[in-house]
Formats: C-alpha cells, sequence, structure tokens
C-alpha cells in the first residue's frame, strides 16, 4: 500500500497563476483533508471531506478550493495564488482521531 | 474561544523521561490526540484519549484529565530519534484542531 500520496512534491508559482495539488489514498478511508503548516507553527486546516462529493471549510479556507469527485481523491487548488500562500501543504486521511499523512507539497509563491 | 496551549521547546538527555503538557480551552470536547512530526516531514499518529486516564504504547504514554482540561505525553528511556515536534491535537466532530507544536531535542 502507498497510504497517502501528494503530487507535485514541490512548485513555485508567480503571483496570480493557479495550480491544483493532487492528493491519494489507497486506504479507503471516507473522511480526507488539507492543511498548511507555516514555519514553526502547527497545521491549519483549509478544507475536508467526509465523502465522495462532499466538501466542507476549515479554519483558513479563504483562497483555496476544493474537489473529492472520487473516494481515493482530494484535489485542493488555488486560484490566485498570494505570497500567504507560500507554506508546505499537506494531505491527509482516516477516520476521526488517527489521520495518515501525505509527504507534503512545499509551495512558494512569488 | 478554543485554543490548545503547549510548550514551544523542551530539552532532555538520552535515557530520560520527559512530559510534554497541553491544556486546552474548547467549546466541546471529544478527545486528545498526540503527533510525532520529524523535520517538517509527515506527522505521524501517536496516541489518543477520549477519557480520563493513562493510555500507554511503549516508551510513550499519554494521560488526559477532563476536569482541569489537562493531557501531556510522557516519553520514557529517550532516544535520539526522539528528537521531533511534539502536537497535541483536539478533535471536533470528524476534524482536527493542532497545537502550536513542542520542539523536543534529545542530546547526548
Amino acid at each position: 500500500n502507498a497510504g497517502v500520496t501528494q503530487t507535485p512534491k514541490f512548485r513555485v508559482l508567480k503571483t496570480g497563476q493557479s495550480m491544483t495539488l493532487l492528493c491519494a489514498q489507497d486506504m479507503n478511508h471516507e473522511y480526507m483533508y488539507w492543511y498548511r503548516q507555516d514555519p514553526g507553527m502547527g497545521l491549519r486546516l483549509i478544507h475536508y471531506s467526509v465523502g465522495e462529493g462532499t466538501t466542507a471549510k476549515g479554519e483558513v479556507p479563504d483562497g483555496y478550493n476544493v474537489s473529492r469527485l472520487k473516494k481515493q481523491n482530494f484535489l485542493l487548488g488555488l486560484e490566485s495564488a498570494a505570497p500567504s500562500q507560500t507554506s508546505v501543504y499537506f494531505c491527509a486521511s482516516g477516520i476521526n482521531y488517527e489521520q495518515y499523512f501525505g509527504p507534503g507539497t512545499r509551495l512558494t509563491v512569488t | 474561544g478554543q485554543s490548545l496551549e503547549q510548550p514551544s521547546e523542551v530539552t532532555a538527555v538520552e535515557g530520560a523521561i520527559v512530559q510534554i503538557n497541553c491544556t486546552y480551552q474548547t467549546s466541546g470536547f471529544y478527545g486528545l490526540s498526540w503527533y510525532q512530526q520529524h523535520d517538517g516531514g509527515a506527522p505521524t499518529f501517536l496516541s489518543y484519549n477520549a477519557l480520563d486516564g493513562l493510555e500507554e504504547t511503549g516508551r510513550f504514554s499519554s494521560f488526559l484529565s477532563r476536569s482541569d482540561s489537562y493531557g501531556y505525553l510522557l516519553l520514557q528511556e529517550l532516544q535520539m530519534k526522539d528528537s521531533a515536534s511534539y502536537f497535541c491535537v483536539w478533535r471536533e466532530g470528524g476534524k482536527l484542531i493542532f497545537g502550536q507544536g513542542t520542539e523536543l531535542s534529545v542530546k547526548p
């Protein structure tokens, strides 16, 4: 089992550009999550999904959109990237208190 | 408001015991988890307490007192590989809310 995978691992964007981050899990989990982590900080929840076709806002949803068209995939979109969105993005899947995280995507917006 | 408070840094020596405390203030409470993260890598799940008391998993134990809104993670027989960040995490329904993290440095 691959667990949770994220694509890409690194990306540099210019302000105003858009991009999509892909997360895939092979554990048949209903719940999937997108977090961001800034230097020296904990993880902050952006959006999450409790099942195929459903999404919900987390703590910091502004500037991001998500889609869960298939149970195993959860996509995070940045509509118009801003320097404040420079961060490490983690995807996770799981059940309640136990979540499994992907390796992260390091995004820099210049 | 909702908050999780934990120390930002802790230092200990190899072979020792260290306790990382977490106090919380939340409108609802479903349980307290602990996650470990090495050098910005993927966080990994360590333990979970839904009820008061101690949960033990090998060298790691976690404790919860709901009346005191307090929990801690206890690491015994510290090893160099335990140097990492440790997060207390509050569960609200299907969401996890992370604390700021405690950076543990283990010295020889």
